[in-house]
C-alpha cells in the first residue's frame, strides 16, 4: 500500500524557515517523480514544486523561487522541502503528491497524496 | 503560465442528477488535462488522468472528454458520496496550473 506521509509543518515568524519531509512507502520510491502541492486555508490547490526520480532536474512555481528547495533522498524515501524567508502568504496545508507514472499523461500527474502538513506563518 | 479556469465554480444537484463541469485552458494543452476530487480536510484524489482515461479504482459514473483548450468532467448519476470540490490540473508544461475549483452541494 502507498503511504506518504508529510511532516515538519508549524508556526514560524516572518523571514523564519522550515523543512517540511515526506516519508514515502509501498512503492519503488526511486523510480517516481514527486512533487509539493500546497493549499491556502479555504483556498484552491497551488502547485509549489517538482523533482524528477533520479533528483537531477527541480521545477518550482515563481511565487517560490529562489526561497524553496525541493529535494530528495532515495535511500531514505523520503521528499523534502527546504523553505526559506517565509512570508504571510506561504501559510497553507502542504501536500507531497506522487507522478501516477512516467508516460506523456502520467506524468506530473498525482495518483497518490499525503494527508498534508500546515505551515502557519505569522508573527 | 497556462490558465485554468473552471466553470461553475459552484452548484446544486440532487443525488441521481447528471452533472458537468468545464475546464478551459488560455492555449491548448492536447490531452494533459486531469480531474481531482477533494472532500473538506482530505487530500485530493485522482479521478480523470490523460483528458479521459479513468483512474483505478474511480467508479465509472465519471468520465471525461476534450482536448486542446475545452474539458469536461461528467458524473453520469450523482451519488451523496460526490459531493465534494473538483478541480481540473493541467500537466502540459511547468508551472503546473489548477482551475480554481467547483463545489458541488446537495440541492
Amino acid at each position: 500500500e502507498v503511504q506518504l506521509v508529510e511532516s515538519g509543518g508549524g508556526l514560524v515568524q516572518p523571514g523564519g524557515s522550515l523543512r517540511l519531509s515526506c516519508a514515502a512507502s509501498g512503492f519503488s520510491f526511486s523510480k517516481y517523480g514527486m512533487s509539493w502541492v500546497r493549499q491556502a486555508p479555504g483556498k484552491g490547490l497551488e502547485w509549489v514544486s517538482s523533482i524528477t526520480g533520479s533528483g537531477g532536474s527541480t521545477a518550482y512555481a515563481d511565487s517560490v523561487k529562489g526561497r524553496f528547495t525541493i529535494s530528495r533522498d532515495n535511500s531514505k524515501n523520503t521528499l523534502y522541502l527546504q523553505t526559506n524567508s517565509l512570508r504571510a502568504e506561504d501559510t497553507a496545508v502542504y501536500y507531497c503528491a506522487k507522478y501516477l507514472g512516467t508516460s506523456e499523461t502520467s506524468y506530473r500527474t498525482f495518483d497518490y497524496w499525503g494527508q498534508g502538513t500546515l505551515v502557519t506563518v505569522s508573527s | 503560465d497556462i490558465q485554468m479556469t473552471q466553470s461553475p465554480s459552484s452548484l446544486s444537484a440532487s443525488v441521481g442528477d447528471r452533472v458537468t463541469i468545464t475546464c478551459r485552458a488560455s492555449q491548448s494543452i492536447s490531452n494533459y488535462l486531469n480531474w481531482y476530487q477533494q472532500k473538506p480536510g482530505k487530500a485530493p484524489k485522482l479521478l480523470i488522468y490523460g483528458a479521459s482515461s479513468l483512474q483505478s479504482g474511480i467508479p465509472s459514473r465519471f468520465s471525461g472528454s476534450g482536448s486542446e483548450t475545452d474539458f469536461t468532467l461528467t458524473i453520469s448519476s450523482l451519488q451523496p458520496e460526490d459531493f465534494s470540490t473538483y478541480y481540473c490540473q493541467q500537466t502540459y508544461s511547468n508551472p503546473l496550473t489548477f482551475g480554481g475549483g467547483t463545489k458541488v452541494e446537495i440541492k
